[in-house]
């Protein structure tokens, strides 16, 4: 079956420094991959996508690369800003599923300034 | 656009009791909703898939007779937990599918917050 596996948190960083969460997928097919990213006392958003391989998804500063070589789709932004302190969840749909989405466990991301 | 509403955001109920979410999509129509149930700092597990008209295709080890899913049009679907015990008490989150020319979208719900006493 379809699995995510994401890093655990919780990932405490530094204003500005860079972030990677690592993820890295089973499929029986060919998923769509997403990162979601759920603030305090919000609902789950999405952050970016990728749905077929070497595709980029892009939003807000954070990238991730669909990976089929190494079934990965990490999670990358440059330079975190005290307000990217959130929960992010790694995530795979496939038509053969109904397109619901397969989570990973969720990393907890704290910037301090 | 793209919103999904849910109601209530967070109830209390006694043992033995039913209680029903809403889960609506506000300006779009929704072939496909889901539902999915999340424990504090764990994933979200999907529960089950509803689509408009037909019966939900439930999850392994979800039972179908405690958690009713009606999906009533294409903007509402409704998830009764039925005789609610304290083991039920959980965050739950629907989603919306909604098909685009670019590929299809899934948006969430705030989630309904439900304790069980």
């Amino acid at each position: 079956g379809n699995s995510v596996t994401q890093m655990e948190g919780p990932v405490t960083l530094s204003e500005e420094a860079f972030l990677t969460i690592n993820c890295t997928y089973t499929a029986t097919g060919y998923p769509s991959l997403f990162w979601y990213v759920q603030y305090p006392g919000e609902g789950l958003q999405l952050l970016l996508k990728a749905t077929k391989a070497d595709d980029k998804g892009s939003n807000k500063g954070f990238e991730a690369t669909y990976r089929k070589e190494t079934t990965s789709f990490h999670l990358e932004k440059g330079s975190v800003q005290v307000s990217d302190s959130a929960v992010y969840f790694c995530a795979l749909s496939e038509s053969n599923s109904g397109y619901a989405l397969n989570f990973g466990k969720g990393t907890s991301l704290l910037v301090t300034p | 656009g793209a919103v999904v509403s849910q109601h209530p955001s967070w109830v209390i109920c006694k043992s033995g009791t039913s209680v029903k979410i809403e889960c609506r999509s506000l300006d779009f129509q929704a072939t496909t909703m889901f539902w999915y149930r999340q424990f504090p700092k764990q994933s979200l597990m999907l529960m089950a898939t509803s689509n408009e008209g037909s019966k939900a295709t439930y999850e392994q080890g979800v039972e179908k007779d405690k958690f009713l899913i009606n999906h009533a049009s294409l903007t509402l679907s409704t998830l009764t937990v039925t005789s609610a015990h304290p083991e039920d008490s959980s965050f739950y989150i629907c989603s919306a599918r909604v098909i685009r020319d670019r590929g299809s979208e899934q948006y969430f719900g705030p989630g309904t917050r439900l304790t069980v006493t």
